[in-house]
C-alpha cells in the first residue's frame, strides 16, 4: 500500500504571501494531523482532521487552517507568511485516535 | 516545565552495544507513548507504540513504560551504525500527538 502524500516537496516563497499544502493520507485512514517542525526541535501539532471534522487545533495563529474532502485528503493553508513560517511541514495520517504514519513533508522556505 | 522532555544528546555508542533513550512526559491522563525515527532531512519514521505498563519487544527494539513515574524508555540492543538518527518521543494525551525534541544517536562503527 502507498504510504502518506504530500505536494509540494519543496516550496520558497516571500513574505505577506500564501501557501496551499496538500496531503493524501494512506488508504483506510480516516484522520490526518499536520505538524510544524523547525530544525532541532519535534513536530509541533497544528491542526487533527476526522471524517471531515476538525478535532483539534494545536497553538498556531489564525492565519493557519486546514480542510479535510470527501476522499479525506487534506490541505493546510497559512496566510500572511512570515520568515518565522519557514520550516518542514508534515502530514500524517491514522485510523482513528491511534498510531500516527507520516508523510515525506513539504519544506517552506519564506524569504 | 516541558509536556514532553528528552536528553538531547547526542547519545553515542558503539557498535553492538545496546542503546537507552528516556523520555518524561507530564500530563497524568495520557494515554499511549509512541517512538519515532527521524534520520536528518528525513520525516519520522513510527518505530514503537506502548500503551500499558510493563515491556513491549519488537526486535531489536524494547519499549518501557512507567505510568506512576511518567516515563517511557526506548532500548536498541545490538546497536548498528544504521541506526544513528533522532528518536522523538510523542504522547498522545488528548487528541494532539505531543513531541519532545528528539535525542541524537551515533552509532560509533
Amino acid at each position: 500500500d502507498a504510504g502518506v502524500t504530500q505536494s509540494p516537496t519543496h516550496l520558497i516563497k516571500t513574505r505577506g504571501q500564501h501557501v496551499t499544502l496538500r496531503c493524501s493520507p494512506i488508504s483506510g485512514h480516516k484522520s490526518v494531523s499536520w505538524y510544524q517542525q523547525v530544525l532541532g526541535q519535534g513536530p509541533q501539532f497544528i491542526f487533527q482532521y476526522y471524517e471531515k471534522e476538525e478535532r483539534g487545533r494545536g497553538n498556531f495563529p489564525d492565519r493557519f487552517s486546514a480542510r479535510q474532502f470527501p476522499n479525506y485528503s487534506s490541505e493546510l493553508n497559512v496566510n500572511a507568511l512570515l520568515l518565522g513560517d519557514s520550516a518542514l511541514y508534515l502530514c500524517a495520517s491514522s485510523r482513528a485516535d491511534n498510531e500516527q504514519f507520516f508523510g515525506p513533508g513539504t519544506r517552506l522556505t519564506v524569504l | 516545565q516541558k509536556e514532553v522532555e528528552q536528553n538531547s544528546g547526542p547519545l553515542s555508542v558503539p557498535e553492538g552495544a545496546i542503546a537507552s533513550l528516556n523520555c518524561t512526559y507530564s500530563d497524568r491522563g495520557s494515554q499511549s507513548f509512541f517512538w519515532y525515527r527521524q534520520y536528518s532531512g528525513k520525516s519520522p519514521e513510527l518505530i514503537m507504540f506502548i500503551y500499558s505498563n510493563g515491556d513491549k519487544e519488537d526486535g531489536r527494539f524494547t519499549a518501557q513504560l512507567n505510568k506512576a513515574s511518567q516515563y517511557v524508555s526506548l532500548l536498541i540492543r545490538d546497536s548498528q551504525p544504521s541506526d544513528s538518527a533522532t528518536y522523538l518521543c510523542a504522547v498522545y494525551p488528548a487528541r494532539q500527538l505531543t513531541f519532545g525534541s528528539g535525542t541524537q544517536l551515533t552509532v560509533l562503527p
